[in-house]
């Protein structure tokens, strides 16, 4: 069976940092793309960034370019997602997912909850 | 990249059919064959219906249909049953990928 188990969300001060882990089990992860896809509340899903199978390619939306890093361990099964210069509107939940191939999306963590706020 | 354009909602009675549009450009939508649909339920993580404009992973109840013409994407939910009262998204390969602004079903 396929799982994504995220973790590391939690409260943080504009300015402040955070780092997002996810576990993979059930499939063979060094051959997948990984996503990151965020959800703020009440509103709509956003594409975050993804990496590639050996972590040599990584692509961010833009609102995230120079703060976000996604990152990858393939001996430990985990996706990270390292978050600088948080603001207000990084407050979402965030979702692990993996990507089947040209960004359909057939697996989907629970969600760590972000919240930036003074 | 814009968000792909959903109806912000949409509605049918038990039985009926329901479609959904998702307006994108000649850069996402238009461009390639790469649009994929997700359902979500409150409080739920979305749930991959359609993928590659037509096609349903494996459980995924042939009621849900695809298609795509031109800049635009649809879903059509056949034969509407309660739990199919959710929140519906369609998303877009375009370099990166894009989401739509997303759409709620409701069973009346």
């Amino acid at each position: 069976e396929v799982q994504l188990v995220e973790s590391g969300g939690g409260l943080v001060q504009p300015g402040g940092s955070l780092r997002l882990s996810c576990v993979a089990s059930g499939f063979t992860f060094n051959t997948y793309w990984m996503t990151w896809v965020r959800q703020a509340p009440g509103k709509g899903l956003e594409w975050v960034g993804n990496i590639k199978e050996d972590g040599s390619d990584k692509y961010y939306v833009d609102s995230v370019k120079g703060r976000f890093t996604i990152s990858r361990d393939n001996a430990k099964n985990s996706l990270y997602l390292q978050m600088n210069s948080l603001r207000a509107e990084d407050t979402a939940v965030y979702y692990c997912v993996r990507d089947q191939g040209w960004f359909a999306f057939d697996f989907w963590g629970q969600g760590t909850v972000v919240t930036v706020s003074s | 990249q814009s968000a792909l354009t959903q109806p912000p909602s949409a509605s049918g009675s038990p039985g009926q059919s329901v479609a959904i549009s998702c307006t994108g450009t000649s850069s996402d939508v238009g461009a390639y064959n790469y649009v994929s649909w997700y359902q979500q339920h409150p409080g739920k993580a979305p749930k991959l219906i359609i993928y590659e404009v037509t096609k349903r992973p494996s459980g995924v109840p042939d009621r849900f249909s695809g298609s795509k013409s031109g800049n635009t994407a649809s879903l059509t939910v056949s034969g509407l049953q309660a739990e199919d009262e959710a929140d519906y998204y369609c998303t877009s390969y375009a370099g990166s990928s894009v989401f739509g602004t997303g759409t709620k079903v409701t069973v009346l």
